[in-house]
């Protein structure tokens, strides 16, 4: 079985500019995680998807964050316009329902922006 | 309040020898989902194990098991016999909350260092 799928893997971008990453999550998996991870700290949660309605965008900075899931498989997450403090880790993980607290989240390699 | 503590920010351990990575948590949910990932400097996070709140006996897979004392509200990760390989950030992380309303936190992590 594929795993999460994430382009690109580096991406380097001046402040002010836009950036989109991709994330296509396991065959089947209903539910889709996107994450920012600063170096040394865990991961933030920054949007939960289910299918393709958003379930959780509480810590998504939305006046420079924007994430769809159009047809609930594949998304995409714009930063626009990017900030110096928006280098990070960008991780993409999915669950098949998350709709109990047992189920483990598998995730993709992750996306690292570096913004000048 | 931090849902997830981990309080040890860098171990060292011999090869060949177990090491515990420390884990309390802050829930008052009687269903939770308790979960340990690692994550090398390649950059992607691999689950190790999982723990939940009903489970009468320790999660074991292979040469990890998580020590779960639920009064204390702790889950220690052990690893035992380690190796090079195990070297990397570890990660605990919690999954509380029913249905599509679910949340998962992290911890801040532990970087374990195995020499040799």
């Amino acid at each position: 079985e594929a795993g999460v799928a994430q382009s690109p893997r580096y991406k380097i971008i001046e402040k002010r500019q836009s950036v989109a990453f991709w994330c296509n999550p396991i065959s089947g998996h209903a539910t889709l995680y996107w994450y920012q991870q600063i170096l040394g700290q865990g991961p933030k949660l920054l949007i939960q998807f289910q299918n393709n309605g958003v379930v959780d965008d509480s810590q998504l900075p939305k006046d420079r964050f924007s994430a769809e899931r159009l047809k609930g498989v594949d998304s995409t997450l714009k930063i626009q316009p990017a900030k110096l403090e928006d280098s990070a880790v960008y991780l993409c993980a999915s669950s098949p329902r998350a709709t109990t607290y047992q189920e483990t989240q598998y995730f993709g390699p992750g996306t690292r922006l570096l913004v000048l | 309040a931090q849902k997830i503590t981990q309080t040890q920010p860098g171990m060292f351990v011999q090869e060949k020898e177990a090491v515990t990575l420390d884990c309390t948590y802050d829930t008052s949910d009687p269903s939770y989902g308790l979960f340990w990932y690692k994550q090398p400097s390649s950059g992607e996070m691999i689950f190790l194990i999982y723990q939940g709140s009903y489970d009468q006996q320790n999660a074991t897979e292979g040469r990890y098991s998580l020590n779960f004392q639920k009064a204390r509200k702790s889950a220690n990760l052990v690893i035992s016999a380690s190796q090079l390989g195990d070297s990397a950030m570890y990660f605990c992380a919690m999954r509380e909350g029913h249905g599509n309303f679910n949340k998962f936190y992290f911890g801040s992590g532990t970087k374990l260092n195995v020499k040799p």
